[in-house]
């Protein structure tokens, strides 16, 4: 069975910060892992996905990851953050064949003038 | 191309009241989900259609049918709604080849409070 965890249910950066949100997943099949966002009152937008091709994913906005089998994380970085990457980003990982998405519970991101 | 579409968008229920949630894609995608949203609990999948013809209960089920009409259209049915299903809704779609590479896509969200 397949899980997530994110570390952190709100994190707090200054603009032009560094942003770090955790993932870890658990999966008892060669994962595909997928970041998604939400901003205020929307549906989920996928950010970036890890599907083996390559272990650092680079996604939208500015925002890549970074698959790591050794210690099961798939962290979400961006190297400056801008107020309007405030959201809620879910990791989630891929059940086998059609099954869906497992979402972890998500890191509200604040970012600070 | 919509995408996935979601009616309503906003609903106001008493205890007790039924109505049914609807949700529609135009990708042609075989895979469809309902997912709700609370706060602190990320999003729980309430029950998905791997294909026409099929569903299956997800983590919370309870309280909830659903029907996949045809490949387009999965919708969600509330018999006797309760306050505890005060929550976003939302529907997904996942892509024609449906592996597990492939990305889910989302409704833009129902938001019901049962009051």
């Amino acid at each position: 069975a397949q899980s997530v965890t994110q570390l952190g249910s709100h994190v707090s950066v200054s603009e032009g910060a560094l942003v770090l949100l955790r993932c870890n997943y658990s999966s008892s099949v060669p994962p595909y892992l997928f970041w998604y966002v939400q901003y205020p009152n929307q549906g989920l937008q996928l950010l970036l996905k890890y599907t083996s091709a390559a272990t650092l994913v680079k996604g939208i906005n500015g925002f890549e990851a970074e698959f790591k089998k050794s210690e099961t994380s798939f962290h979400l970085t961006k190297p400056s953050a801008h107020m309007s990457d405030a959201a809620e980003y879910f990791c989630a990982v891929s059940g086998a064949g059609n099954t869906p998405l497992v979402f972890g519970k998500g890191t509200r991101l604040s970012v600070i003038a | 191309n919509a995408g996935v579409t979601q009616t309503p968008k906003f609903q106001v229920l008493k205890t007790g009241q039924s109505m049914t949630l609807q949700c529609a894609q135009d990708m042609n995608h075989n895979s469809m989900y309902w997912y709700r949203q609370d706060p602190g609990m990320g999003l729980r999948l309430i029950y998905y259609s791997a294909s026409e013809g099929t569903t299956d209960k997800g983590e919370v089920p309870n309280g909830y049918n659903v029907s996949r009409l045809n490949k387009r259209e999965f919708s969600l049915r509330l018999e006797s709604a309760a306050p505890s299903q005060t929550s976003v809704y939302f529907c997904a779609s996942k892509g024609s080849g449906s592996g597990p590479y492939n990305e889910q896509f989302f409704g833009p969200g129902t938001r019901l409070t049962v009051l």
